[in-house]
């Protein structure tokens, strides 16, 4: 029973476009989500978060979107730059908790020069 | 200033066989955190420790796993008889006390691979 689901494994996207990736979650207890990166042979960093009173988190190029009725939430990279090639994977937890985070599978994004 | 180091960064067992893995946290960072993330699938939560105490262990199987985070030395993840469903990596995180999920620093990840 996947809690939080990215349905996309992977993205291609031209440099300098905008990149989405979507992630949705079932379970109604999670009030905390997050992003991370991932390169390969390296571990996951956190890029952004955002909490459920909040509907959207804007950090320079990187900005998460929140709908909580649909149960949803987005990344948006504008500018994608070919740097931004990784894995990424969307995250949910209650409380902010780092032993209750639940990840989704991830979606490969490969931005093209 | 290191990261949090996990080794082996790649380990080969036969069915039967332990596995120990090992990660050493941030500098001044107490509290450590075992994920593991099967083939194609997303990062799964599986230990909580402080130094000396097991905070949480709900994610981790009942039986042939055990994971120490002692006063001296790394954390430690051992897996006994392992089986071919234990190949996986293995990211061990950690934070300077219980902190939210956004200032978790992981690991590179141990590749647990068994024939």
């Amino acid at each position: 029973d996947q809690q939080v689901k990215q349905n996309s494994p992977s993205l291609s996207v031209q440099e300098g476009r905008i990149s989405i990736l979507n992630c949705d979650y079932t379970n109604s207890m999670f009030d905390y989500f997050l992003w991370y990166k991932k390169y390969p042979a390296e571990g996951p960093t956190f890029l952004i978060s955002i909490s459920s009173i909040k509907d959207k988190n804007e950090d320079g190029r990187f900005t998460v979107f929140l709908n909580k009725s649909a149960k949803h939430l987005s990344l948006h990279i504008v500018p994608s730059q070919p740097g931004d090639s990784a894995v990424y994977f969307c995250a949910a937890s209650v409380d902010n908790a780092g032993n209750m985070l639940t990840f989704g599978g991830g979606t490969r994004l490969m931005v093209k020069p | 200033n290191a990261g949090v180091m996990q080794n082996p960064r790649h380990l080969v067992r036969r069915r039967g066989q332990e596995a120990r893995l090992r990660c050493s946290p941030m500098k001044g960072h107490s509290h450590v955190y075992w994920y593991r993330q099967l083939p194609e699938e997303g990062l799964k939560f599986m230990v909580y420790l402080q130094k000396e105490n097991i905070i949480d262990e709900s994610g981790m199987p009942k039986e042939r796993f055990s994971a120490e985070f002692p006063k001296e030395g790394p954390s430690i993840l051992r897996i006994q008889q392992v089986v071919r469903g234990d190949s996986a990596a293995y990211f061990c995180a950690s934070s300077r006390k219980s902190s939210g999920a956004n200032v978790l620093t992981f690991g590179a990840g141990s590749r647990l691979t068994v024939l």
